[in-house]
């Protein structure tokens, strides 16, 4: 079983640039969650999906992050426009359960801003 | 705001030593996971426990639940250079999502 696949591992870009952060979850899992990792905040929820419908949101920063989920194999985390302090490691995992399953984490994308 | 707390934040051992790691939380829970992260990675999940639950086992893992202290154990045996990693305790309470406390960072010395 191929697990949550995320792309890219590594992003470097400037301040100002859109970032687009790409996942696949585990096939069948009917929900999706984004996670944010800092070392100051630890590993913070930002939004999850369950069956492609967004369902808590409130964990994304700012306007400047939005994400989508257009079908059951693909969803997207969206910057636009970066800033430096979004510097972190961005996880996306995957589940069968809301939160009475355990969740399947991808490798994440490690993001600096400059 | 941080439901769980691990403890310790650090700790060192010798290969073949058990490592323990405690987990607190202060509102009761619907369940509560053990999770690691090796380095560079991903997390990956190795227990979850319900409320109703005091003791569950995975291999050398063992894990107990004190809801009454509102407290959770991680007991590696016998460990493993292989076993050097973080370990992150998440609570579940009612209507609420997964938090995850900040962690104890284990190294097995070989």
């Amino acid at each position: 079983d191929a697990g949550v696949i995320q792309s890219p591992r590594h992003e470097v870009t400037e301040m100002g640039q859109e970032v687009t952060l790409r996942c696949k979850p585990i096939s069948g899992h009917d929900y999706l969650f984004w996670y944010r990792q800092t070392m100051m905040r630890g590993l913070e929820l930002l939004i999850y999906f369950n069956n492609n419908v967004p369902i808590d949101d409130s964990g994304m920063p700012e306007d400047r992050f939005s994400a989508k989920m257009p079908n059951a194999s693909f969803s997207t985390l969206k910057i636009q426009p970066s800033e430096p302090r979004d510097s972190a490691v961005y996880f996306c995992a995957s589940s069968p359960g809301q939160f009475n399953q355990p969740q399947h984490f991808g490798d994440g994308t490690r993001l600096s801003i400059l | 705001s941080q439901q769980g707390e691990e403890d310790p934040q650090a700790l060192s051992i010798q290969e073949g030593e058990n490592a323990t790691m405690n987990c607190s939380y202060k509102t009761s829970i619907n369940n509560l996971q053990w999770y690691r992260q090796n380095s560079g990675r991903g997390l990956v999940h190795l227990i979850l426990i319900r409320s109703n639950e005091r003791e569950k086992h995975s291999g050398r893992l063992r894990v107990t639940l004190d809801t009454s202290k509102k407290s959770s154990s991680l007991l590696i045996t016998a460990s493993r250079a292989a076993d050097t990693a973080s370990y992150f305790c998440a609570t579940v309470t009612s209507g609420s999502r997964l938090t995850f406390g900040e962690g104890t960072q284990l190294t097995v010395n070989p």
